[in-house]
């Protein structure tokens, strides 16, 4: 069953902490995102990998930071330094390189993270 | 950097009837526009999407159309049914090595029995 796994679903987390978000995916896709959904908005690129070891900042990256140590794998660290970490986060994959269906970006099914 | 407008934010239409979403963007090396629904909770699945190259693709119910010129973007949903009712999203890329896409506010849509 190929697909893109996030977990948890929801997560709760005292203020200064750090807070490690997982994200998986069997899809062999070489690219990884990370998105953040705030409240009737649309989704903000916080960072993206292309390759393995390999990651770049996207629009709103600070106060976050990543590792892409697997193919499979990319996860999202929210530290301290994140003003407003309480929202939605959504990981994606795709191909990179050429072909009509390397554009194409598959989505997770999200974690929700709140922060007190 | 690009800019994506999307209108309207709220949209309810009776089901059978039709639903016109519209999308601006400002950056015109942008050449990858794709759609996207999301149900309440979930992460967005991709619906339909178009490449700049044309100017309309169509999948059953669904159509987008492409205007290069004056940069924008639509969805159409023809024979609306209740399990339309969902966010939509638009968004734009500049393919360049990784698909940064860009996305607009979304757009509630609600369908009517």
């Amino acid at each position: 069953d190929g697909g893109i796994t996030q977990s948890p679903k929801y997560l709760f987390r005292k203020e200064g902490q750090n807070v490690t978000l997982s994200c998986e995916q069997n899809l062999n896709h070489d690219a990884m995102y990370w998105y953040r959904q705030d409240p009737g908005q649309g989704l903000r690129l916080i960072y993206y990998s292309q390759i393995v070891n390999d990651f770049q900042k996207g629009d709103i990256a600070e106060g976050y930071s990543v590792s892409r140590e697997k193919k499979e794998s990319f996860p999202l660290t929210v530290t301290s330094a994140q003003k407003n970490p309480t929202a939605f986060y959504l990981c994606a994959s795709g191909r990179t390189g050429l072909g009509e269906a390397s554009y194409e970006q598959y989505f997770g099914p999200g974690t929700r993270l709140t922060v007190t | 950097g690009e800019n994506v407008e999307q209108h309207p934010s709220t949209l309810s239409v009776q089901e059978g009837d039709s639903a016109v979403i519209k999308c601006t963007y400002s950056d015109s090396a942008s050449n990858y526009f794709p759609w996207y629904k999301q149900e309440l909770g979930k992460g967005p699945q991709l619906i339909i999407d178009i490449r700049s190259n044309v100017g309309e693709k169509k999948d059953q119910r669904i159509a987008v159309t492409l205007n290069k010129t004056a940069k924008h973007f639509s969805l159409h949903i023809t024979e609306t049914q209740p399990e339309d009712s969902a966010v939509y999203f638009c968004a734009a890329s500049t393919i360049k090595g990784a698909q940064k896409l860009v996305f607009g506010q979304g757009t509630r849509l609600t369908i009517n029995p």
